[in-house]
């Protein structure tokens, strides 16, 4: 049974880079059949898809976050990771990782980690 | 990006009620859709993919109809667990986009 799990920093100031990490267990990024990807969810709001990262390292991101959106795998440890520049308050939210099948829907979710943006 | 409507935005319900929330998407989808459940501080949990196939572990009280612009989701005979917020979700085309919810509660 595949999981997910995300971590890193629950506080980033301003202008600084949020920097998270998913963890995969029961399963491969590697894996040839999934892509990866982090999906966020501001307070008392919807849900926002942020890109993702394929075994071959290929990306794609949302348009909307382009500019300031790194998805990179690291297979040797079997995690994916996500980081964010230029942070502003806007950017506060739950941050979910999730395993995104050849037709892109997600089937598997982390349980979330809060990151808020504040000084 | 296509953007995902849908409606009602909240609903009020009982439990062994039959309730339908409708995704309409701002051009055709073909069935590249799929619904999520939240629950409030969990992760969202698939109930549905291409539009009408019900994902594994899923109740069968859950089903979704629907092609090209305005797509359903049903409960047949809502239950006490079913109470959450549902998001559609397309995937006909980048970037992916989410409806804005819909919070069914308890009447």
């Amino acid at each position: 049974q595949v999981q997910l799990q995300e971590s890193g920093p629950g506080l980033v100031k301003p202008s600084e880079t949020l920097s998270l990490t998913c963890t995969v267990s029961g399963g491969s990024v590697s894996s040839g059949s999934y892509y990866w990807s982090w999906i966020r969810q501001p307070p008392g709001k919807g849900l926002e898809w942020i890109g993702y990262v394929y075994y071959s390292g290929s990306t794609n991101y949302n348009p909307s976050l382009k500019s300031r959106v790194t998805i990179s795998g690291d297979t040797s440890k079997n995690q994916f990771s996500l980081k964010l520049s230029s942070v502003t308050a806007a950017d506060t939210a739950v941050y979910y990782c999730a395993r995104v099948g050849p037709v892109p829907y997600m089937d598997v979710w982390g349980k979330g980690t809060t990151v808020t943006v504040s000084s | 990006a296509i953007q995902l409507t849908q409606s009602p935005s909240s609903l009020s319900a009982s439990v062994g009620d039959r309730v339908t929330i409708t995704c309409r998407a701002s051009q055709g989808i073909s069935s590249a859709l799929a619904w999520y459940q939240q629950k409030p501080g969990k992760a969202p949990k698939l109930l549905i993919f291409d539009a009408s196939s019900l994902e594994s572990g899923v109740p069968s009280r859950f089903s979704g109809s629907g092609s090209g612009t305005d797509f359903t989701l049903t409960i047949s005979s809502l239950q006490p667990e079913d109470f959450a917020t549902y998001y559609c979700q397309q995937f006909n085309s980048y970037p992916i986009t989410f409806g804005q919810g819909t919070r069914l509660e308890i009447k």
